[in-house]
């Protein structure tokens, strides 16, 4: 199957700092993707959905000027942490998909922990 | 609106005996339905899809489902639970966002 490369794979960074997570579609054009946090011992929760060129579109509850999303082209979005704090410590994870509805590939996860 | 429920948080089952999980979708078109297995601290992996056809979908690990139409279900079952299965298992659906269901975390008991 199609392989999407999510980067880091942990991190840890001080409270205020903020973090870029990287996610790249290896061999295929991702028009769409999406990011999902999950906490410890719960279901992927969506973050937002983003088409390439275009502003994403957040859900309900999640802070788009804490959580910036870019998909600045057909391979890679980013997700920037911005004055991270320890509750936004998480497992967060990336996946694309290639046009229209159908299967998405998942990135590995980046586990964030904010001290 | 699109959504999908996994009503059982937690199942427990001893090992050699058959399994299934629950979910149940709601889409307004024929949705495109998933499982997933996860283990701790891992990322996703995936068992298993239906997009159309034949509404009973094999899949890895000795995984099938069964897409029920009628009753907006994508239960997952497995004849023969082994050790290795013990892990947090998702169901998601894909209509205009990919959205997964609560997670059920299954133990296996020797």
């Amino acid at each position: 199957g199609a392989v999407v490369s999510q980067h880091p794979s942990w991190v840890i960074c001080k409270s205020g700092t903020s973090v870029k997570i990287e996610c790249r579609s290896l061999d295929f054009q991702a028009t769409t993707m999406f990011w999902y946090r999950q906490f410890p011992k719960q279901s992927l929760m969506l973050m937002a959905t983003s088409n390439e060129g275009s502003k994403a579109t957040y859900e309900q509850g999640v802070e788009k000027d804490k959580f910036l999303i870019n998909h600045a082209s057909l391979t890679l979005s980013t997700l920037t942490v911005t004055s991270a704090h320890p509750e936004d410590s998480s497992f967060y994870i990336c996946s694309a998909r290639d046009g229209g509805r159908g299967q998405a590939f998942f990135g590995q996860g980046t586990r964030l922990t904010v001290v | 609106a699109q959504s999908v429920t996994q009503p059982d948080i937690h199942i427990t089952v001893s090992e050699g005996a058959s399994l299934e999980l629950r979910c149940n979708y709601s889409y307004g078109a024929t949705p495109y339905l998933f499982w997933y297995v996860q283990s701790p601290g891992q990322g996703l992996q995936l068992l298993l899809k239906y997009f159309s056809g034949d509404t009973l979908v094999q899949g890895i690990k000795g995984f099938e489902a069964e897409f029920k139409r009628s009753q907006s279900s994508f239960n997952l079952r497995k004849p023969s639970v082994h050790w290795s299965d013990a892990a947090e298992y998702f169901c998601a659906v894909d209509g205009n966002q990919f959205y997964f269901g609560t997670g059920t975390s299954l133990t296996v008991i020797p």
